[in-house]
């Protein structure tokens, strides 16, 4: 088991491009979360699946955000047309009724738009 | 989401025991309590969970008040590693509802 990976761990670009990363979850986990955080602030939801439905999503997730979960397994979460207020880290997390419902997060992407 | 209360941050002394309240007099009948903490440049990580009863593992104990409009998260003996902030989240209750809204949490200092 190892743990909840997120691709890339750092990702520096200019405004304007578009950026996409990916969370592979721990291994039989069904539920799959996304959530950003800044600066001095705890985690904001951004969404999440439960197998490859995604079954909620939050405002703050604009237009330019999609997330996806082909079959259920990884998922990547898209960001088009990037503003310098999407600077954050994403975090995803993973869970499974057989953990009794504890998230496992990952140690996030961090993005910085230029 | 029913909402917590938190103080913003705390400290303590290493050894010492630590117990970090939180208010949450909105709580639903069927919301767990759920406590994550996060060290510096990493993401959360879950610590406990509970709903009516005093929950104990090993990194740290869950009491919750009678009326459970209230809890404290216990750290028995506080060590330099358990510097973080720590949220209390209310959720995974009737609703279906399956995800967690975290707020601002605590920042817990632990001096040597």
């Amino acid at each position: 088991d190892t743990g909840v990976s997120q691709d890339p761990r750092h990702k520096i670009t200019k405004r304007g491009q578009n950026v996409t990363f990916r969370c592979d979850p721990i291994s039989e986990h069904n539920r799959l979360y996304w959530y950003r955080q800044t600066l001095g602030q705890g985690p904001e939801f951004l969404t999440y699946f439960q197998n490859e439905a995604q079954l909620e999503k939050s405002r703050l997730l604009s237009d330019r955000f999609s997330a996806e979960r082909p079959k259920g397994s990884f998922s990547t979460l898209e960001i088009q047309r990037t503003e310098q207020g999407d600077s954050a880290m994403y975090l995803c997390a993973s869970t499974d009724r057989g953990t009794n419902e504890k998230l496992f997060f990952g140690s996030g992407t961090q993005l910085s738009v230029l | 989401d029913a909402k917590t209360t938190q103080p913003n941050s705390m400290e303590s002394n290493e050894e010492e025991p630590v117990h970090l309240p939180c208010n949450h007099s909105t709580i639903s009948g069927t919301d767990y309590i759920h406590w994550y903490r996060q060290l510096p440049s990493q993401g959360p990580e879950y610590v406990i969970h509970g709903l009516t009863s005093n929950v104990n593992n090993r990194m740290a104990s869950l009491a919750i008040a009678e009326d459970r409009k209230s809890s404290t998260l216990i750290l028995h003996r506080a060590t330099l590693r358990d510097a973080a902030v720590y949220y209390c989240i209310l959720g995974f209750g009737d609703t279906g509802r399956r995800a967690l809204t975290f707020g601002s949490g605590t920042r817990l200092q632990v001096q040597p």
